[in-house]
């Protein structure tokens, strides 16, 4: 079955960065696209990005443009996100999410999503 | 940036009809299809209902989605106590780079 399988959780100090990855299982990764979502505590799902799994094209939410980077390797199947100069605020659940569509263009949902990855900023 | 608008709570009793409604503007709602999620306490969000009222497989058709010009409303008929969870509607955004933005979730208690 399709299957989304992340990385451990993390504690970071504030200013360093920490890279999730997201190995996808049970069908043609590069055939699909995959977004990035967080979830801080008590606080709504915000997107942050996607990347073209074939192609390797990303486009990231204007909120994150400069502290994001989406990478995959279709080697292994799997999709990472690096986030930079991490601050308090960003201590959150992080969730990659598979789009229907392989290209980067809109109108896709996301289905099915990792196990989520805490991510924990503090000094 | 844009977000999507739902009342923090909403409950009802088994057996009962209830739904979720979640505001927006033109820019999303108003030109672009509607997505909702369920998340179990827990758990990372399921994909419920997509392009507006369409189920995925193994999707109970106790859960449908409308929508109506810049709103959408979720509605779960014959409620059971496995659908209290927090409900989470979705929509891509025209304006700035054209990003996915959230509401703010719905908890639902079965009363």
């Amino acid at each position: 079955q399709v299957q989304l399988v992340q990385s451990g959780a993390e504690v970071k100090k504030p200013g360093a960065s920490v890279k999730v990855s997201c190995k996808a299982s049970g069908y043609t990764f590069t055939s699909y696209a995959m977004h990035w979502v967080r979830q801080a505590p008590g606080q709504r799902l915000e997107w942050m990005g996607w990347i073209s799994s074939g192609n390797g094209n990303t486009k990231y939410s204007q909120k994150f443009q400069g502290r994001v980077t989406i990478t995959r390797d279709t080697s292994a199947s799997t999709a990472y996100m690096e986030l930079s100069s991490l601050r308090s605020e960003d201590t959150a659940v992080y969730y990659c999410a598979r789009d229907p569509k392989q290209q980067l263009a809109p109108g896709g949902w996301f289905d099915p999503w990792g196990q989520g990855t805490l991510v924990t900023v503090s000094s | 940036q844009s977000v999507l608008t739902q009342p923090p709570s909403a409950s009802g009793t088994p057996g009962q009809r209830v739904t979720i409604s979640c505001s927006g503007s033109n820019s999303n709602i108003g030109s672009n299809y509607v997505y909702w999620y369920q998340q179990l306490p827990g758990t990372a969000p399921k994909l419920l209902i997509y392009r507006n009222n369409q189920r995925p497989s193994g999707v109970p058709d106790r859960f449908s989605g409308s929508k109506s010009g810049t709103s959408a409303s979720l509605a779960i008929s014959g409620l059971r106590s496995e659908d209290e969870a927090d409900y989470y509607c979705a929509a891509w955004d025209d304006s700035l780079s054209g990003d996915v933005v959230f509401g703010g979730g719905t908890k639902l208690t079965v009363l």
